[in-house]
């Protein structure tokens, strides 16, 4: 399996453009997770998806940003407007069931808002 | 809530032995998640406890001390590509959501 997969890899726009993000999870994995990375917060759970149905979007700063699953292998992350302070790398991971299962990462997005 | 602590760097050097610590406090537990990232990569999975004891995988090991809220990650036989950034998580009582710590970053000198 190509593991999990997103685009772009890097992003840069100015404040106030919108960015979509993108992630293809592996193959047969029930459960994806958006994550946001800066050197101040670490790694922060956004919002995850079982069977494409949003279930905890409690980490979502506010309303310019929205997730969708559309399907089971597609999923996006939109910022609308963005701001410089969403400057950071953007993971999506996926796992095959909740408990105990790993949850595997993509190589990220670098954003970097002007 | 959950809050993880872990310490920010550690140096150590090559061939030698490391462990990392990470102290939690939650409100639900089911089970204590190590990663590791290389600078500009994407966290890969290291171990995994869910009950108290020693895990063994080849030149790494984890310990879970539920009771204590404490783990750790040991290294032996260091190399200088295990210098990355080591990363403690909580998983929920649900077992559907992760909590990161804001990870270790671990420089090897020759």
């Amino acid at each position: 399996d190509a593991g999990v997969i997103q685009s772009p890899r890097h992003e840069v726009t100015e404040m106030g453009q919108e960015v979509t993000l993108r992630c293809k999870p592996i193959s047969g994995h029930d459960y994806l997770f958006w994550y946001r990375q800066t050197m101040m917060r670490g790694l922060e759970l956004l919002i995850y998806f079982n069977n494409n149905v949003p279930i905890d979007d409690s980490g979502m700063p506010e309303d310019r940003f929205s997730a969708k699953m559309p399907n089971a292998s597609f999923s996006t992350l939109k910022i609308q407007p963005s701001e410089p302070r969403d400057s950071a790398v953007y993971f999506c991971a996926s796992s095959l069931a909740e408990g105990q299962e790993t949850q595997y990462f993509g190589p990220g997005t670098r954003l970097l808002v002007l | 809530g959950q809050n993880i602590d872990q310490p920010t760097e550690m140096t150590a050097t090559e061939g030698a032995i490391v462990q990392i610590n990470c102290t939690y406090q939650t409100s639900g537990f089911n089970g204590l998640f190590w990663y590791q990232q290389h600078a500009g990569e994407a966290p890969t999975f290291l171990s995994y406890n869910v009950l108290d004891g020693l895990e063994e995988k080849g030149r790494f090991s984890s310990f879970l001390s539920r009771s204590k809220g404490y783990s750790y990650l040991l290294l032996k036989e260091l190399q200088m590509k295990d210098s990355a950034s080591y990363l403690c998580a909580t998983m929920n009582n649900a077992g559907n959501m992760l909590t990161f710590g804001g990870g270790t970053r671990l420089m090897v000198k020759p």
